[in-house]
């Protein structure tokens, strides 16, 4: 079964920094490309960006480039998302996805379950 | 960030059929293929439609899509109560080379 697992909630605080992780199972990790979306509470889905984790050829959607990194590492097939200065507007659900099309993407399956953020003071 | 726009909410009886509208532009629905993702409460979204009217194995033909120009549309029969949820369609934009996602839409048995 082709799952993608995400690292555990965390409770941080502004300025703090923050990586959190996505690992594949069940297909060849570095040859399906990997996205990441935030959603904040009771809000809907914003594409964030996605990675090759065979090169970690990375594009960003504009609103998330220099807010967040996203990178892989294919010999643990995991991918990472991480911020270096988190803000309390980062207080978010982030879901990892597998682009089941290459690129571009035109569908995602599966999804990660989730990793919950909250930067609070 | 959303460039496709869906109803807030559509709500209909058990057994009874609903349609939601997926509406973009030329640059996202009109040149790319349509997705459709459905998201029950307090879990990850999960993947109903592929390539504008293609059902992944496992999801039953209650659930249909269809594009036609820059509109793509979901269609659930035979509601059910576990058919609550929200539903986001998703494409490609191939103008601000990011993929895109609707407003979403909280269907009501």
């Amino acid at each position: 079964e082709v799952q993608l697992v995400q690292s555990g909630a965390e409770v941080k605080k502004p300025g703090e920094s923050l990586k959190i992780s996505c690992r594949g199972f069940g297909y060849t990790f570095s040859t399906d490309w990997i996205a990441w979306v935030r959603q904040m509470p009771g809000k809907g889905l914003e594409w964030m960006g996605i990675i090759y984790p065979a090169d970690s050829d990375t594009t960003y959607n504009p609103p998330f480039q220099g807010q967040v990194t996203i990178s892989a590492d294919k010999s643990i097939s995991t991918a990472y998302l991480q911020w270096s200065s988190l803000k309390a507007s980062d207080t978010a659900m982030y879901y990892c996805l597998r682009s089941g099309s290459g690129y571009p993407p035109d569908w995602f399956d599966p999804w990660g379950q989730g990793t919950l953020v909250i930067v609070s003071s | 960030q959303s460039v496709l726009t869906q109803p807030p909410s559509v709500s209909a009886a058990p057994g009874q059929k609903v349609s939601i509208s997926c509406s973009g532009s030329r640059s996202n629905i009109g040149d790319s293929y349509v997705s459709w993702y459905r998201q029950l409460p307090g879990t990850a979204p999960k993947l109903l439609i592929r390539e504008n009217k293609n059902r992944p194995t496992g999801i039953p033909d209650r659930f249909s899509g269809s594009k036609s120009g820059v509109s793509a549309t979901l269609g659930i029969t035979g509601l059910q109560a576990g058919d609550e949820a929200d539903y986001y369609c998703g494409a490609w934009d191939n103008s601000l080379n990011t993929y895109v996602f609707g407003t979403g839409t909280r269907v009501t048995v």
